[in-house]
């Protein structure tokens, strides 16, 4: 039982380089989250989907794009990437019932520079 | 929006020593967790508190959430260098964190 695991670990883009991190997920979670981290910042909320085939916006979207096809897996994606995105992503999953999730399970992270 | 703001920002105290951290908002919460994230990893949850008022014991840890369910302070009784990390407030309906509160506790 692996939780949730996040791939790369670390990775350094240049301006206008594209991207995708990989979540997965072996807890059969509903729903699935990313997050970016910034000093000062707390966790900020990307994306999230509450379910295989849905996705909808956070606090900061813009510049990301996400997809959760299979209910396993919620993949983000960088399409041109900018010095502001550097910074340390978390992808997390819960459980939920009724609609509510529940506990937020997190993986290890991504340190991302873009340079 | 419901922000949550903590406090205090960091906090560096000597190993026994007590400490107290907070979690305020002006909105009313239905629940509200505590999470600890240690350099290099994701944050792991140690609380979630759900009625006003409502005191909940974790070891050394205490957490006590506001009768208006609108604050929540976390209590660390003799600090212990394996206290030290980032500890995160959230409220978890909104999937919204506080900026946390930094603590380094020496030895």
């Amino acid at each position: 039982n692996a939780g949730v695991t996040q791939t790369p670990k670390f990775r350094v883009l240049k301006t206008g380089q594209s991207m995708t991190l990989l979540c997965a997920q072996d807890m059969n979670h509903e729903y699935m989250y990313w997050y970016r981290q910034d000093p000062g910042m707390g966790l900020r909320l990307i994306h999230y989907s509450v379910g295989e085939g849905t996705t909808a916006k956070g606090e900061v979207p813009d510049g990301y794009n996400v997809s959760r096809l299979k209910k396993q897996n919620f993949l983000l994606g960088l399409e041109s990437a900018a010095p502001s995105q550097t910074s340390v992503y978390f992808c997390a999953s819960s459980g939920g019932v009724a609609g509510v999730p529940d506990t937020q399970y997190f993986g290890p992270g991504t340190r991302l520079t873009v340079l | 929006t419901q922000l949550l703001e903590q406090s205090p920002q960091f906090l560096s105290i000597q190993e026994g020593e007590n400490l107290t951290v907070y979690c305020n908002s002006s909105s009313v919460f239905s629940s509200l967790q505590w999470y600890r994230q240690e350099p290099g990893e994701g944050p792991v949850l140690l609380v979630t508190v759900v009625t006003g008022g409502e005191v909940k014991k974790l070891k050394r840890l205490t957490f006590q959430f506001g009768d208006a369910r609108k604050d929540s302070s976390l209590h660390i009784t003799a600090a212990q260098p394996g206290d030290t990390g980032l500890y995160l407030c959230a409220g978890p309906n909104d999937m919204r964190f506080g900026a946390g509160t930094r603590l380094t506790v020496k030895p």
